[in-house]
């Protein structure tokens, strides 16, 4: 069963702009979740989506918004980038039981400058 | 709201001595138990979890890990280190919010050096 699959690996943006990082669950997950990775804060919980609805938010601002397709694919989108936004994004995704392991992506590095 | 620490920013071993790494947790239900490891450059895999029943679980690598809520601790173990297991080790609670689903509260992590 292929795992969890994040795209791109690798982003470089510049303040100000937006970016959408794209994340393939497990077949047959149906809950996809977020998380935020920097050296000073640690893994933080983003948002988690299920059947297209946002189930549950972390403590990010508006900036940070996310999106679940029919197929479970989520997209993460993050505008007006600023310098602080510079982490790993990591995407999870479960089958949605609450006792159901989360399984993690590879991630994506986003360098904002 | 739950929240979990793990004490050891930095551990070092020597190749085939036995580990522990220390987990506490707080919340206020039985909570469900994570332990995860990340190498460089990689997302975070599963090495076991806690759920209910035995206390002493075991995960994959060889690792186990033992549920005391007397302590609220949760301890992960390997009787024999590989110089492999060098890599990030992340303790996390789950807990059923409202509306369904869980979300993942991490430690801030282990980082494990394996001296050869």
């Amino acid at each position: 069963k292929a795992g969890v699959t994040q795209t791109p690996r690798y982003l470089i943006k510049t303040r100000g702009q937006q970016v959408t990082l794209s994340c393939s669950p497990i077949s047959g997950h149906r809950s996809v979740s977020w998380y935020q990775q920097t050296p000073g804060q640690g893994l933080q919980f983003l948002f988690e989506y299920f059947s297209e609805t946002q189930r549950n938010k972390g403590n990010f601002p508006g900036r940070f918004s996310g999106r679940q397709f029919s197929n479970s694919r989520s997209e993460m989108n993050v505008s007006t980038l600023e310098l602080g936004d510079s982490a790993l994004y990591l995407c999870a995704s479960s089958s949605a039981r609450p006792d159901s392991p989360l399984h993690f992506g590879n991630g994506t590095r986003l360098t904002v400058t | 709201a739950q929240s979990v620490t793990q004490p050891d920013i930095h551990i070092t071993v020597s190749e085939g001595a036995s580990l522990e790494l220390r987990c506490n947790y707080s919340y206020g239900a039985t909570p469900y138990l994570f332990w995860y490891v990340q190498s460089p450059g990689q997302g975070l895999q599963l090495l076991l979890k806690y759920f209910s029943g035995d206390t002493l679980v075991q995960g994959i690598k060889g690792f186990e890990a033992e549920f005391k809520r007397s302590q609220s601790s949760f301890n992960l173990r390997k009787p024999s280190v590989h110089w492999s297991d060098a890599a990030e080790y992340f303790c996390a609670v789950g807990a059923t919010v409202t509306g369904g689903g869980n979300k993942l509260t991490f430690g801030t992590g282990t980082q494990l050096k394996v001296e050869l």
